[in-house]
């Protein structure tokens, strides 16, 4: 059982802003950074977004993230085809004393 | 460029073992932390062990404590995983990845499929 999570699915049309979520508790978010993860079907994950809101060079500037509190957003602007895939969130757990990701949020493009 | 190539994957009874490795290229192995997450058929994914830099600690999920053990060698720049008393929930992709203890985990490999079955 994941001690991030998020919703199991969003959807948008080419174009649009589709934003995600990632709640956590104060061990986790709350007190480290989050990490997003892009994996698309059938391959390795990703790194998407690191510290939060640093995009890692390559990644388009379409995708940006943001924390506040005990949750952490990533959002896609501009939505595209090739942005269909599952996106994880995740950070250290301070209780646990390991790296802790969240459930998954599968994005599909209309 | 930095690769990461894992293996020793394969199909495996219940309560054998196995060990897997990650064999790291184009970057200084001994300067970064390496993390085992694995990933069992249509799910999410589950981060299973980390060790530092230098090998002086060991980060293990609970699901897998007492069981997995994670060691690198530095002279042939290779993570391993060591896996005892295998069950069929570990059944999963393992993927190797570089990073810091907390993150981030900046690059992956292409994963070793494990599968634990009688």
């Amino acid at each position: 059982q994941s001690v991030l999570t998020q919703p199991p699915s969003a959807s948008g049309t080419p174009g649009q802003r589709v934003p995600l979520s990632c709640s956590g508790s104060s061990s986790n978010i709350g007190s480290n950074t989050v990490n997003w993860y892009q994996q698309l079907p059938g391959t390795a994950p990703k790194l998407l977004i690191y510290n939060n809101n640093q995009r890692p060079s390559g990644v388009p500037d379409r995708f940006s993230g943001s924390k506040s509190g005990t949750s952490a957003s990533l959002a896609i602007s501009g939505l595209q085809s090739e942005d269909e895939a599952d996106y994880y969130c995740a950070a250290w757990d301070d209780s646990l004393n390991g790296y802790v990701f969240g459930t998954g949020t599968k994005v599909t493009v209309l | 460029q930095v690769q990461l190539v894992e293996s020793g994957g394969g199909v495996v009874q219940p309560g054998r073992s196995l060990r897997l490795s990650c064999a790291a290229s184009g970057f200084t192995f001994s300067s970064y932390g390496i993390h085992w997450v694995r990933q069992a058929p249509g799910k999410g994914l589950e981060w299973v062990a980390v060790i530092w830099y230098d090998g002086s600690n060991k980060y293990y999920a609970d699901s897998v404590k007492g069981r997995f053990t994670i060691s690198r060698d530095t002279s042939k720049n290779t993570l391993y995983l060591q896996m005892n008393s295998l069950r069929a929930e570990d059944t999963a992709i393992y993927y190797c990845a570089s990073g810091g203890t907390g993150g981030p985990l900046d690059n992956w490999g292409q994963g070793t499929l494990v599968t634990v079955s009688s």
